[in-house]
């Protein structure tokens, strides 16, 4: 089991580009969740997600910023016409219930740290 | 709104040493809380997650404690070894089970 996976590890993108951001979760876990850390803050939740449904997107900026998990294929996070505040590392989570339910809580992929100039 | 504090944010120890790192949150009504840990560049490691009835948890040379009412969590490092540097991060869940709260972490350095 390799985790969950995160891709690209580092992503450079100029002021008014599209950043696509994706998350494989754990094998057997239906449960998404997406976090941003900004310089020198806490992470932060954006948005919780299932199999094609989106449970919970109150911490999600309103505009610029969706995301999606289908049926087949990774989560994505998108991010149009960037800008450099959202210079951030991205943190893509999953559980395969409830955190709190059962054997634990979440588990971490290693992020995305993009950088946008 | 749910807020979480660690102090301290920085902190330097001789290899060996046994320290404490301190979480603080400010509303009691919570769900679970977790430890985790992040390396340089690197994700978040889960440690411990201690539950709102439970009063610790331990694994290996960690032990967390929760004390509900009064919105504070420890988490104590024995015998601290150099790779246990990293930053320690304290995170709550409450009213959206789902949603971490997390604090800024404390950076730990243990030197050899």
């Amino acid at each position: 089991n390799a985790g969950v996976m995160q891709n690209p590890r580092h992503l450079v993108r100029r002021r008014g580009q599209e950043a696509r951001l994706r998350c494989s979760p754990m094998k057997g876990h239906s449960h998404v969740y997406w976090y941003r850390q900004l310089p020198e803050e806490g992470l932060k939740f954006m948005v919780y997600l299932q199999k094609e449904n989106i449970i919970d997107e109150s911490g999600m900026p309103k505009e610029r910023f969706s995301a999606e998990f289908p049926k087949e294929g990774p989560s994505i996070l998108r991010i149009q016409q960037v800008v450099r505040g959202d210079s951030a590392a991205y943190f893509c989570a999953s559980s395969p219930l409830l955190p709190g339910q059962g054997a634990g809580g979440y588990t971490f992929g290693s992020g995305t740290r993009l950088t946008v100039v | 709104k749910q807020e979480v504090t660690q102090i301290p944010a920085a902190l330097s120890v001789p290899e060996g040493e046994n320290l404490v790192l301190n979480c603080s949150f400010t509303d009691s009504a919570i769900y679970n809380l977790q430890w985790f840990r992040q390396d340089p560049g690197k994700g978040l490691t889960s440690l411990l997650l201690i539950q709102s009835s439970q009063r610790e948890q331990t694994s290996g040379r960690l032990n967390a404690s929760l004390d509900k009412s009064s919105g504070r969590s420890t988490l104590y490092i024995a015998a601290s070894q150099p790779g246990d540097s990293a930053t320690y991060l304290c995170a709550v869940s409450a009213e959206m089970r789902y949603a971490l709260n997390f604090g800024k972490g404390t950076s730990l350095l243990v030197t050899p």
